[in-house]
């Protein structure tokens, strides 16, 4: 049973280059989120989906884009990355809202 | 709305002494509560968990939390404190309010064990 896998774990991007980050989850859980997290700020949500078929901004989602493929799995796209985007990024699933979440490895995205 | 605060950015304890890492809450409704740990370069585990069942909760590791409606407080604590024990802890609060609720983090604690 793997949990929630995420890849890449480490990149490195230029300044205007795009790159999606993949997450799937094997617990059937329905809903799925993407978090970064930053020194001293905790984690912050960028998005998150309820069940398939349904995506919602979080508290930071400027400059992203996901896109829930399907019950397992959860993209995070950057578009055109900025350095102000490095950062640890999180995937986590959940069997619903409210209940605890059970997180990823994390993957290691730098702006150069 | 919802919020946490984590009253320490850093704890030092010395091993084999008692940990006491706090948190104090905010929350429209009747909230979840939960801790997190954090060790360097991995990603988060549940240590333990508060669903409106009893105040005093015990998780993994030999972690407990104490839910205090009157302080809106949600402590973790530890008799005696291992090597092992060193990383960053999140506090985690989620209202489960109207609609869907999401969780809100504290900015994290790190905690260090010395010998």
């Amino acid at each position: 049973n793997a949990g929630v896998t995420q890849t890449p774990k480490f990149q490195v991007l230029k300044t205007g280059q795009s790159m999606t980050l993949q997450c799937a989850q094997d617990m059937n859980h329905n809903s799925m989120y993407w978090y970064r997290q930053d020194p001293g700020m905790g984690l912050r949500l960028i998005y998150y989906s309820a069940s398939e078929g349904t995506t919602d901004k979080g508290e930071v989602p400027n400059g992203y884009n996901v896109s829930r493929l399907n019950k397992r799995e959860f993209s995070l796209r950057l578009e055109s990355a900025a350095p102000s985007q490095t950062s640890v990024y999180f995937c986590a699933s959940s069997e619903a809202d409210a209940y605890e979440q059970y997180f990823g490895p994390g993957t290691r995205l730098t702006v150069t | 709305a919802q919020s946490v605060t984590q009253l320490d950015s850093h704890v030092s304890v010395s091993e084999g002494t008692p940990v006491l890492l706090r948190c104090n809450y905010s929350s429209s409704y009747s909230p979840s509560l939960f801790w997190y740990v954090q060790h360097p370069n991995k990603g988060l585990q549940l240590l333990l968990k508060y669903t409106s069942a009893a105040t005093l909760v015990k998780g993994i590791n030999g972690f407990e939390a104490e839910f205090k409606k009157s302080e809106t407080s949600f402590h973790l604590t530890k008799p005696s404190a291992h090597m092992s024990d060193a990383a960053e802890y999140f506090c985690v609060v989620s209202d489960g309010g109207s609609g869907y609720s999401t969780l809100t983090f504290g900015k994290g604690t790190m905690l260090l064990v010395s010998p």
